[in-house]
């Protein structure tokens, strides 16, 4: 079955910029979205298709996606962006979810 | 606005079964595969199941293979999934979602606790 890596933790300084990576093997052939969840929530979709943001979501959240790593970039990091990020890809007929990153913002 | 709304969670014996259900409003139903996804305690987010717009084809995680159906009834827009013989490795938060490639929306989640 196919697996996504991330990484179990990030930290970042406070306006400053946040990369999470995503690994799998030909992850660049796949669509990839990431999710922020925020203790006691629901995840929230912050990018899908790769780099493309939903309505609401704010323009410092990026991604990318080549190769066999995505990445969720997010610029000016902001206290309120603490939290756990998960990647997800689409393989087979199946959904696919990283193992999250928690990002602390200190 | 789309609303996802989770219910039937609760306590069930090991080997029990219980039902979910999820009453979606504010987007046309019918049209969009609906996915269910877990979270243990303290864990990451699992994908359980996802169906199709009109019900045919859904498709299941090994995990719950066999155990669990997923199943939808597009004149009440509403989600069910099925949960039999159920193991302690189950409990966790169960979310309803929009879609399956991406998944644009959720529920608040219902809570499934499996214990003697």
């Amino acid at each position: 079955s196919y697996e996504l890596t991330q990484p179990p933790s990030v930290s970042v300084s406070p306006g400053q910029t946040a990369s999470i990576t995503c690994s799998g093997d030909k992850l660049g052939d796949k669509y990839v979205c990431w999710y922020q969840q925020k203790p006691g929530q629901s995840p929230l979709l912050v990018i899908f298709q790769d780099k493309k943001r939903p309505s609401g979501i704010p323009e410092r959240f990026s991604g990318s996606n080549s190769g066999n790593t995505a990445t969720l970039t997010i610029s000016g990091t902001q206290a309120v962006d603490e939290a756990d990020y998960y990647c997800q890809a689409w393989d087979s007929s199946t959904v696919v979810f990283g193992g999250g990153t928690k990002l602390t913002v200190l | 606005e789309v609303q996802l709304v989770e219910s039937g969670g609760g306590l069930v014996q090991p080997g029990g079964s219980l039902r979910l259900s999820c009453a979606a409003s504010g987007f046309t139903f019918r049209s969009h595969v609906m996915t269910w996804v877990r979270q243990a305690p303290g864990k990451g987010l699992e994908w359980v199941a996802s169906i199709s717009g009109r019900g045919g084809n859904p498709y299941y995680a090994d995990s719950v293979k066999g155990r669990f159906t997923v199943s939808r009834d597009n004149s009440q827009s509403t989600l069910s999934l099925l949960m039999n013989i159920v193991r302690g490795e189950d409990t966790a938060v169960y979310y309803c979602a929009k879609d399956w490639q991406q998944l644009d929306s959720w529920g608040q989640g219902t809570l499934v606790t499996v214990s003697s």
